[in-house]
């Protein structure tokens, strides 16, 4: 298995729901990565797990909260978010210290209305 | 801090033809690693081809080939035959070797095949 599995695709929430994106991976890799994409922007980094441990938080406002139950799954938790956090929400993975790049999954596109 | 440029938003290119895609990176560091990723509508990112700081010789990956030249920070990505299914987002991203494995990425260059 070479993929990185999200889920949902496509998600559509109120300013005042609480949603959660999944991503599993079954590679072994021991890094996992939550990025969002604006349109036509490179990705932007969210957050680090390496090992299960969160170990790179960018400044995320705390309506975002990952969690990485295990070495195969990620989650971010979404709360009380704003238009503007509409995005393509990305997931990656790659043995640590990333030598050989990440995988992506395909992302979760998020609209908040 | 390290920034990566790719001064070209938008190119386009004959069906079967050769088209280079620039990127420029600016780093003090000596070890690390540059990599192109590919992003179709379909939205993946799509690793294309990686190159390591400390080996001169560039990277090949099929169609895809790159020209890194240390010295002047730059790592181009050249596509030969290009095919429609080249079609997209490409960015270059830089990672420093040995930093957690946050990545660097370019702003994108959109590239479309014509038939």
């Amino acid at each position: 298995d070479t993929e990185v599995t999200q889920t949902p695709k496509h998600l559509v929430m109120g300013m005042t729901n609480k949603k959660s994106l999944k991503c599993e991976q079954h590679m072994g890799h021991r890094a996992m990565y939550w990025y969002k994409q604006k349109a036509k922007k490179p990705p932007e980094l969210m957050f680090v797990y390496s090992y299960e441990k969160l170990s790179i938080n960018e400044s995320v406002p705390s309506r975002f909260s990952p969690e990485c139950p295990n070495s195969s799954l990620l989650n971010l938790h979404l709360h009380a978010l704003q238009p503007e956090d509409s995005a393509l929400y990305l997931c990656a993975s790659s043995h640590w210290g990333a030598n050989y790049g990440y995988t992506f999954g395909s992302g979760t596109r998020l609209t908040v209305v | 801090a390290q920034t990566v440029t790719q001064s070209q938003p938008e190119m386009s290119v004959q069906e079967a033809e050769t088209v280079t895609l620039s990127c420029t990176y600016d780093t003090s560091e000596n070890n690390y690693y540059l990599f192109w990723y590919k992003q179709p509508p379909s939205r993946q990112m799509i690793l294309v081809i990686r190159q390591e700081a400390y080996k001169q010789q560039n990277a090949t990956e099929n169609r895809f080939s790159v020209n890194f030249q240390k010295a002047a920070k730059s790592f181009s990505l050249k596509i030969s035959d290009s095919q429609l299914g080249d079609t997209a987002m490409y960015f270059c991203a830089f990672m420093r070797w040995g930093t957690g494995n946050q990545f660097y990425f370019g702003t994108g260059t959109s590239l479309t095949v014509i038939p």
